[in-house]
């Protein structure tokens, strides 16, 4: 079993739609870190988030630290959203365990 | 402030060939990471640097992947010989603090690799 398990592994909605995707992690850990990866395209640093709620523009994360979950929320969804989102958690101190990522399609 | 730079975006080889990809993080990250990513797949970690130490080589393939980082600055990533499953993109990151759950992750936009 993954340490760090996404779903969905694929999401596509309509533009303007909510979206949420989910993390959940097996061990105890001290923040998660949510990515966003543009196709063909590097990876960009969403939150990084050890307790209750983060917001950047359109963008939400929760994280429920008893509970070992986290969610991405994207409010008013836009195509240019597309991408995979990628979970990941600490695994001891210093060595970061990524989930498989979420292939999210916002379509116009 | 300037990104994570990395160089070259893209690479073709044949197989057996070698091959070395650059990365400058950046100013004043203690933490340098090397990333494979296999196309459909989370990046998995290469090598981990401390300054110019190694944290964590655990799933470097020794045998054909050597990493340095001489000065606690820049490092290259060196494949040799190259094999047909080490067509990946070769991602660099570095953060501020040591310790992966404490520091933000900055990434370059990675150099990706296709042996033939």
């Amino acid at each position: 079993k993954n340490e760090v398990e996404q779903s969905p592994q694929n999401l596509t909605a309509q533009e303007g739609e909510f979206i949420t995707i989910n993390c959940s992690y097996s061990v105890g850990i001290s923040a998660l870190h949510w990515l966003q990866q543009h196709p063909g395209g590097g990876i960009v640093s969403l939150f990084m988030l050890s307790s209750g709620k983060k917001k950047h523009g359109r963008l939400i994360a929760t994280i429920n630290i008893q509970e070992k979950h986290s969610s991405l929320h994207i409010t008013a969804s836009h195509p240019r959203d597309s991408a995979v989102y990628i979970c990941a958690v600490p695994q001891g101190a210093q060595k970061l365990v990524f989930g498989q990522g979420t292939r999210l399609t916002i379509n116009p | 402030e300037a990104g994570v730079a990395q160089s070259p975006r893209y690479k073709i080889i044949e197989k057996r060939q070698s091959v070395a990809f650059w990365c400058n993080p950046i100013s004043g990250h203690a933490t340098l990471y090397w990333y494979q990513q296999i196309l459909g797949q989370g990046p998995k970690l290469l090598i981990q640097f401390q300054n110019n130490g190694v944290v964590d080589d655990s799933q470097l393939p020794k045998d054909r992947f050597s990493a340095e980082r001489l000065k606690g600055v820049d490092s290259t990533l060196k494949i040799q010989p190259a094999k047909l499953e080490d067509s990946a993109v070769y991602l660099c990151a570095s953060s501020l603090v040591n310790g992966a759950g404490t520091g933000e992750l900055f990434f370059g936009e990675g150099s990706r690799l296709t042996v033939l």
